[in-house]
Formats: C-alpha cells, structure tokens, sequence
C-alpha cells in the first residue's frame, strides 16, 4: 500500500518561500497525480495544484498561479511544494495528496500524506 | 470555478441515528464527479465515496452516497461513535478541484 510522508513543520517570515517535500513509498509513484491541497487553523480544504510525475506538468489553481511551483522527481518518487512571497494568511497545514486513479489529474484523493505546518510570522 | 454549498453546517446526532448530509454546486458536476471525506481533529482527511455513489476500500456499508448534477447527499445509516466529525465535499470535474466547507456531525 502506498504511503506519503512529508517534510516536517517550518516557520517562515512574511516574503520568504518555503518547500514542502512529499515522498510515495510502497507502490507505483509516475503514472498517479500528486495534489497539493492545504487547510488553514479551524477551515476547509484548497486545492492548490497537482502534478503527474510521468508527464511532469503542473497544473495550478489561479488563486495561487506565480506563487506556487510542483515538481516531481521520479528518480526518489518524491513531490514538492514551493510557495514564495508568504504572508500570514499561507498559514497553513499543506496535505500532498495522491489521486484514485491513474493518469487523471482531476480525481478524488485515498491516499493522503500526514500534513506539514507551515507557519508564517514575523 | 465551481463553488459547493454543504448544509447544515452542524448536526447534532445521537448514535445508532441516521445522518444527512446535503452538498450543492454552483453549475452541474460533470460525470457526477463528486468525492465526499471524512477528517477527524488533527488527521488528514479519508476518502469515503467517489464518483458520487461509489465506496472507496475499506470504508463500511453504513456510507451511502447518491445524487446527481448539481444536487449530492452523504447519507450515514446508524452513527457509530467514530463517525462523529466533520465531512467534506469535493468536485473534481473541472478545474479548479473545489470543496465544500464541510458539515460537522456531533454529539447530541
């Protein structure tokens, strides 16, 4: 069974960046898209964009278009996150979050990562 | 960008009670895909219905989903003690994937 385990929690100042790694073990990583999604203290959940490995193309949510960058490296079955110019509001649990099924970079997500806090503050 | 309505926004149950919980879109959802989750305090969320009616493995029979278009419903059998938390919806028809901002099930 697939697992994701992400990078551990970081604080940031306001207009720095941050990069949050997710990395797959235990199953097929390249042909499955890797979402981000993040949940702010006490709200809901945002898609913030996701990646197919295989294919190696982001695609983005518009809220967050020239903030936010999604790779994939194949070769360590890892995902990455990197979102600059923070703010106080990108406080944040960020979940990486694997697609149902393959090959769809639209899809529900079973399989998701522990969740990594990332706190903006001057 | 389609946006998703959950009510109510808290339900108040009793165990071994049945619950209904409603998910609206903005514009239709296409192919009725349609996630539904359950998160609970401090752990990410569990996928528990895709494609609107469909039960992802493992998760038990007292979960049903239906619905259609624009209208969808999470519907709990009989409340077991660790059903009590918060669900959400998710569309991932179209670009951008959006979600409901959930409907916290309680303890009565």
């Amino acid at each position: 069974q697939v697992q994701l385990v992400q990078s551990g929690a970081e604080v940031k100042k306001p207009g720095s960046s941050v990069k949050v790694s997710c990395k797959a073990s235990g199953g097929t990583f390249s042909s499955y898209a890797i979402s981000w999604v993040r949940q702010a203290p006490g709200q809901g959940l945002e898609w913030m964009g996701g990646i197919i490995p295989i294919f190696g193309t982001a695609n983005y949510a518009q809220k967050f278009q020239g903030r936010v960058t999604i790779t994939a490296d194949e070769s360590t079955s890892t995902a990455y996150m990197e979102l600059s110019s923070l703010r106080s509001e990108d406080t944040a649990v960020y979940y990486c979050a694997r697609a149902h099924d393959y090959g769809h970079d639209l899809d529900a997500f079973d399989i998701w990562g522990q969740g990594t806090m990332v706190t903006v503050s001057s | 960008e389609i946006v998703l309505t959950q009510s109510p926004g808290t339900l108040s149950l009793s165990p071994g009670e049945r619950a209904t919980l409603s998910c609206r879109a903005s514009q239709s959802v296409s192919s009725s895909y349609l996630a539904w989750y359950q998160q609970k305090p401090g752990q990410a969320p569990r996928l528990l219905i895709y494609g609107a009616s469909s039960r992802a493995t493992g998760i038990p029979d007292r979960f049903s989903g239906s619905g259609s278009g624009t209208d969808f419903t999470l519907t709990i059998s009989r409340l077991e003690p660790e059903d009590f938390a918060v669900y959400y919806c998710q569309q991932y028809g179209s670009s951008p994937q959006t979600f409901g901002p959930g409907t916290k099930v309680d303890i009565k």
